[in-house]
């Protein structure tokens, strides 16, 4: 069974700075995608960026970009310039590439912005 | 707004009864999933549906849990006879699967506590 580890309950970072939010996955498949989901206090949760395994070059989304190692199964998270709305839970997830379309969640990263 | 909504957002119940939420996607999104979020915890997938076909359901999923998406539109995620064990988040998302590309977008959620 696949499985997604997040092994920073907590985070901080200064207005301004740059934070890197660690996942690591365990899974046989070779095709599969992965995503980072951003869940703010109270609101609903929010895709922030996505990562097709085929593909070697790392996605970025303005001031979120990823280092996805295929190898290593490691897909971290980097917020450039942390803002003070960046501050929410952060969720790395799994979807394999076969037939089954759910998502598996690890326990997240609470993502605190200091100004 | 066109995102996905669900109803009620809050539901506070006492133990034995039953509870209905509802989940309305994105329009014309052909997926549609249930995950279940208990507090420090990542989503849970629960079940899925592809227009009006359940196609899969977790062994979370017990008895006491039915789900359906009558004419593929809406969904309602039912829980009998609750237990306090039940309270959580309950979270919809819906996708319009093209190809090999799917993203889910996630609800408000429900947040229902027993009693």
């Amino acid at each position: 069974a696949q499985t997604v580890t997040q092994s920073q309950p907590e985070m901080s970072v200064q207005e301004a700075e740059t934070v890197t939010l660690s996942c690591t996955y365990d899974t046989s498949e070779s095709d599969y995608y992965l995503f980072w989901y951003k869940q703010p206090p109270s609101r609903q949760m929010i895709l922030v960026i996505r990562q097709e395994a085929y593909k070697q070059q790392n996605a970025t989304e303005n001031r979120f970009s990823v280092n996805f190692q295929k190898a290593a199964k490691s897909f971290s998270l980097k917020i450039s310039d942390s803002q003070l709305g960046d501050a929410a839970m952060y969720f790395c997830a799994y979807r394999g590439g076969g037939a089954t379309n759910k998502l598996i969640f690890g326990t997240g990263t609470l993502l605190a912005v200091q100004p | 707004d066109t995102g996905v909504s669900q109803d009620p957002r809050h539901k506070i119940t006492k133990r034995g009864q039953n509870v209905t939420f509802r989940c309305d996607p994105i329009s014309e999104h052909n997926r549609l999933y249930w995950y279940r979020q208990t507090l420090g915890q990542g989503p849970e997938f629960l079940t899925y549906f592809q227009n009006e076909a359940q196609l899969e359901k977790s062994r979370l999923l017990s008895d006491r849990f039915s789900a359906e998406r009558p004419k593929g539109s809406f969904s309602t995620l039912e829980i009998q006879r609750t237990e306090q064990g039940d309270s959580a988040m309950y979270l919809c998302a819906s996708s319009l699967i093209r190809g090999r590309q799917e993203t889910q977008y996630f609800g408000p959620g429900t947040r229902l506590l027993v009693l």
